[in-house]
């Protein structure tokens, strides 16, 4: 089984509008954490936003947010007020466990926003 | 500061050829690892090391290839000989353990190989 799935290829969104990127995950640890990933076409990976399994409150970057829903193992990407800077790949990525550093990523969603 | 220094920035090469990758991570960070990205595998984890150690390099292909990391700053990967389906963006990332599980991987911007 995936342990990351990111079901969407591709996405198009209105500048100025809100998007949501999705991200399901599949680990019976309880102790892990969720990334996103954003890969512009210059192919560079950048941090975005950190989700903990612990978090008691969804986690918050500028106009980033993640929707974390525990119960159904999604940690979906909010970017609000979308830019034609947005335009990029997104990679949703988990670590499992304690003490180990291995980050599973998916398969990413290529988000175009339009003028 | 600084991120993650990766080169070359773009390697072309024969077929049978060895390549080498060179990676000088964050400095401060103690773990270090390879990727290997294509439009068919995605982003494949190839080897990682803490503390200049390789801990996991489950994710290495073959014999081809190996890494090394003789001190903090510093890491190879060499593939010897290379073989046209090595092409691919290889990146290197570095992360520092004591942030725990929030800890992040910061890449650098990638080396793309192109075996002929």
């Amino acid at each position: 089984a995936q342990k990351i799935t990111q079901t969407q290829p591709g996405m198009f969104v209105q500048e100025k509008e809100a998007v949501t990127l999705d991200c399901t995950y599949d680990t019976s640890d309880p102790s892990y954490g969720l990334f996103w990933y954003k890969q512009p076409s210059s192919g560079e990976m950048i941090f975005l936003i950190y989700q903990g399994s612990y978090d008691q409150q969804n986690a918050t970057e500028g106009r980033y947010s993640l929707n974390f829903q525990k119960a159904r193992k999604s940690a979906n990407l909010v970017i609000s007020a979308s830019q034609l800077g947005d335009s990029a790949m997104y990679f949703c990525a988990m670590r499992e466990g304690e003490g180990y550093q291995k980050v599973t990523f998916g398969t990413g969603t290529k988000l175009q926003v339009i003028p | 500061d600084a991120g993650v220094i990766q080169s070359p920035r773009h390697e072309v090469t024969e077929m049978g050829q060895e390549v080498t990758l060179r990676c000088k991570p964050i400095s401060g960070h103690n773990s270090l690892f390879w990727y290997r990205q294509t439009m068919m595998r995605g982003l494949e984890l190839l080897i990682y090391f803490n503390n200049n150690v390789p801990i996991d390099d489950s994710g290495m292909p073959e014999d081809r290839f190996s890494a090394k990391m003789p001190n903090a700053s510093f890491s190879t990967l060499k593939i010897q000989p290379s073989e046209p389906r090595d092409s691919a963006v290889y990146f290197c990332a570095s992360s520092r353990t004591e942030t725990g599980m929030k800890e992040t991987q910061y890449f650098g911007p990638g080396t793309r190989l192109l075996v002929l």
